[in-house]
């Protein structure tokens, strides 16, 4: 089964960027798609496809995807922004995958 | 306005059965493929089941194959996980999830608790 790895804790201060990576076998090949959780709600979509946005995700949200790693971008990070974020794949068939999550801690 | 609301949860023993029911609104149902993920407390999210726009397609996880069965009424509007042989490690809130995508899921629900206990 396809795996997906993620470091467990982001530390990032008011208006830097932070970085989540994601990484899994060639997931350069897959499309990648980024969920943001606040703590006792249900996840929302912020990236699909690798990189792009839906509707109402500020562009301070982006995404890339090469290699064997995908990376989350948050720039300009907010109070706001503090959250759990998964990556998620699927190879078209049975393998729904999301990753280990990293809890990003605004200072 | 998307809306899935989730609804069945509860307690339940271990071996017991139980019957997850999602009604959806806001958007055409029978457009979007459907999966149940569901999360442990405290941990991450995990992926239990997948239908098509359709219905004609299923998948599940290893962990709940052979147990749980998914579908869906596009008439109602309506998805549904029958869970049966539960374990104490099926704990988790369940969340339905709908996408139009490549394996994205861009509504959720708020899910809806399940226990198993006895």
């Amino acid at each position: 089964s396809y795996v997906l790895t993620q470091p467990p804790s982001v530390s990032v201060a008011p208006g830097q960027t932070a970085r989540i990576t994601c990484g899994g076998n060639n997931i350069g090949s897959k499309s990648v798609h980024w969920y943001q959780q606040r703590p006792g709600q249900a996840p929302v979509l912020v990236v699909y496809d690798d990189s792009d946005r839906p509707s109402g995700i500020p562009e301070r949200f982006s995404g890339s995807n090469s290699g064997n790693t995908a990376t989350l971008t948050i720039s300009r990070v907010e109070a706001g922004d503090e959250a759990d974020y998964y990556c998620q794949v699927w190879d078209g068939s049975s393998d729904h995958v999301f990753g280990t999550g990293t809890k990003v801690t605004v200072l | 306005q998307v809306h899935l609301v989730e609804s069945g949860g509860g307690l339940v023993k271990p071996g017991g059965s139980l019957r997850l029911s999602c009604a959806a609104s806001g958007f055409t149902f029978s457009d979007y493929y459907m999966s149940w993920i569901r999360q442990a407390p405290g941990k991450g999210l995990e992926w239990v089941s997948y239908i098509s726009n359709t219905g004609l397609t299923t998948y599940y996880a290893d962990s709940v194959k052979g147990r749980f069965t998914i579908s869906r009424d596009n008439a109602k509007n309506s998805l549904y996980l029958r869970m049966n042989s539960l374990r104490a490690e099926d704990t988790a809130v369940y969340y339905c999830a709908s996408g139009q995508g490549y394996g994205d899921y861009a509504y959720w629900g708020q899910g809806t608790l399940i226990t198993v206990s006895s």
